[in-house]
């Protein structure tokens, strides 16, 4: 299942399929992506992150993409399970600075069993 | 051992009371922050200290006063509640603010749910 992020806050993902949430950021100095998880009740919990010298890096069943070229950013998980469930946010910092991190709206991950 | 803790995690309060928010982190971390949930889960950063130092300061009203006792307090001061308020609440602590890589990693508590009626 993919989303376009901004546009499509809700995804919903047959339980074992890979899910592709997506986000399109706004500053083309950002240079430091972050990708949170946010559980109902729960404050948003650090996933993965990639700086703009790479433009893909894998976690533990995760994968983040990032396309400078047309500011965006994926966040790939593979074998999605119920746990999964969530709210995703991705997140933009210009490195280097004391600049606060941007937080996208985010995209609500839900699983169907 | 609660990494980022929020007192209390509910609140509901008249207009026109004054509450506070506590948040405390055990992570040896130099800077904390505060953001505001809206009930469309958009997040937004309110203040950011850095070892009891005010860095950022978003455009928040002056009804919202932070403390930062010592670095691993970050208190949130709300007088005169009005309706829009209403919102949750998030502390975050990270053990860098400028170095654009996981140290920058923001740990956040679980939220102060505040309503005001």
């Amino acid at each position: 299942g993919e989303s376009v992020g901004l546009h499509l806050p809700t995804l919903s993902v047959q339980e074992g399929d890979n899910s592709i949430i997506n986000c399109a950021y706004s500053n083309s100095a950002s240079d430091y992506f972050i990708w949170y998880k946010q559980e109902s009740g729960k404050g948003p919990q650090f996933i993965i992150d990639i700086r703009s010298n790479m433009d893909k890096r894998q976690g533990q069943r995760v994968t983040v993409l990032l396309n400078k070229t047309v500011k965006h950013l994926s966040l790939q998980i593979a074998a999605t399970q119920p746990g999964d469930s969530a709210v995703y946010f991705c997140a933009e910092k210009v490195h280097s600075s004391a600049s606060k991190i941007i937080f996208g709206s985010g995209t609500r991950l839900s699983i169907r069993p | 051992d609660t990494a980022v803790s929020q007192t209390p995690k509910y609140l509901v309060t008249q207009m026109g009371n004054d509450k506070s928010i506590k948040c405390e982190q055990n992570l040896g971390h130099d800077t904390m922050y505060w953001y505001k949930q809206d009930s469309k889960k958009f997040l937004k950063i309110m203040f950011s200290y850095n070892n009891k130092e005010l860095i950022i300061n978003e455009t928040v009203p002056n009804r919202f006063s932070p403390k930062s006792p010592d670095k691993a307090h970050l208190n949130l001061h709300i007088n005169s509640l009005e309706l829009g308020d209403s919102a949750v609440y998030f502390c975050a602590s990270s053990q860098d603010l400028t170095s654009g890589g996981i140290t920058d990693t923001q740990y956040f508590g679980p939220g102060t749910r505040l309503t005001v009626l």
